[in-house]
């Protein structure tokens, strides 16, 4: 159980365009979702926190107007990285957490979606 | 403020022996701790957690962690090395706030030898 999927798993795009890559909880309702970009041998660095039906959380320093998220359903998060350009290339990972089928604080992370922008 | 300090970079074993993979926490709380995996190109996977049941956890794969408050330490061990077990290892404490966000440490890569 607790099974997180990510779309697609790898994407390249040219410089300017959007990009959205798909977050699903597979066998359990996502009542938060987490959003979190890792560089190259580094360690994840959280984004943006969101909530199903509400805007999401950004951390300090991340864009919300280039990176949009969207967590329409308990099932399903998105994250779209507008106009993207060459400093977005990284590997993109989703997690999601439901408080009260699972321990509030474990989250279960999907397989990462790396992103090459030319 | 919570935070969680992986000592080594790199830890590197030969098969069929013992790991031990560091780290050490702060925290204001009694904290989660968790140890998760990630192997090249993949998602993390949980390994275990901690949440004051026991001091020792055990996980998947032959992976156990003490948790000890007197030392603030949760080192993840594992008495014999696999092929298999080499990857990118995650020490992580939650926030604790309403938001429960994780804290990551920096990481540790494990590397086996034949």
């Amino acid at each position: 159980g607790a099974v997180v999927s990510q779309h697609p798993s790898r994407v390249i795009c040219k410089s300017g365009t959007s990009v959205k890559i798909e977050c699903r909880s597979l066998d359990f309702q996502a009542t938060t979702m987490f959003w979190y970009r890792q560089f190259p041998k580094q360690s994840l660095m959280l984004m943006a926190t969101s909530n199903e039906g509400s805007k999401a959380t950004y951390e300090q320093g991340v864009e919300k107007d280039k990176f949009l998220i969207n967590h329409a359903s308990l099932t399903l998060s998105t994250l779209t990285v507008t106009s993207a350009h060459p400093e977005d290339s990284s590997f993109y990972i989703c997690s999601a957490s439901h408080r009260v089928l699972q321990s509030s604080d474990t989250q279960y992370f999907g397989p990462g979606t790396r992103l090459t922008v030319l | 403020a919570q935070s969680v300090t992986q000592l080594d970079s790199h830890v590197s074993v030969s098969e069929g022996t013992p790991v031990l993979l560091r780290c050490n926490y702060s925290s204001s709380y009694s904290p989660s701790l968790f140890w998760y995996v990630q192997h090249p190109n993949k998602g993390l996977q949980l390994l275990l957690k901690y949440t004051s049941a026991a001091t020792l956890v055990k996980g998947i794969n032959g992976f156990e962690a003490e948790f000890k408050k007197s030392e603030t330490s949760f080192h993840l061990t594992k008495p014999s090395a696999h092929m298999s077990d080499a990857a990118e290892y995650f020490c992580v404490v939650s926030g604790m706030d309403s938001s429960y966000k994780l804290i990551f440490g920096s990481g540790t890569r494990l590397l086996v030898r034949p």
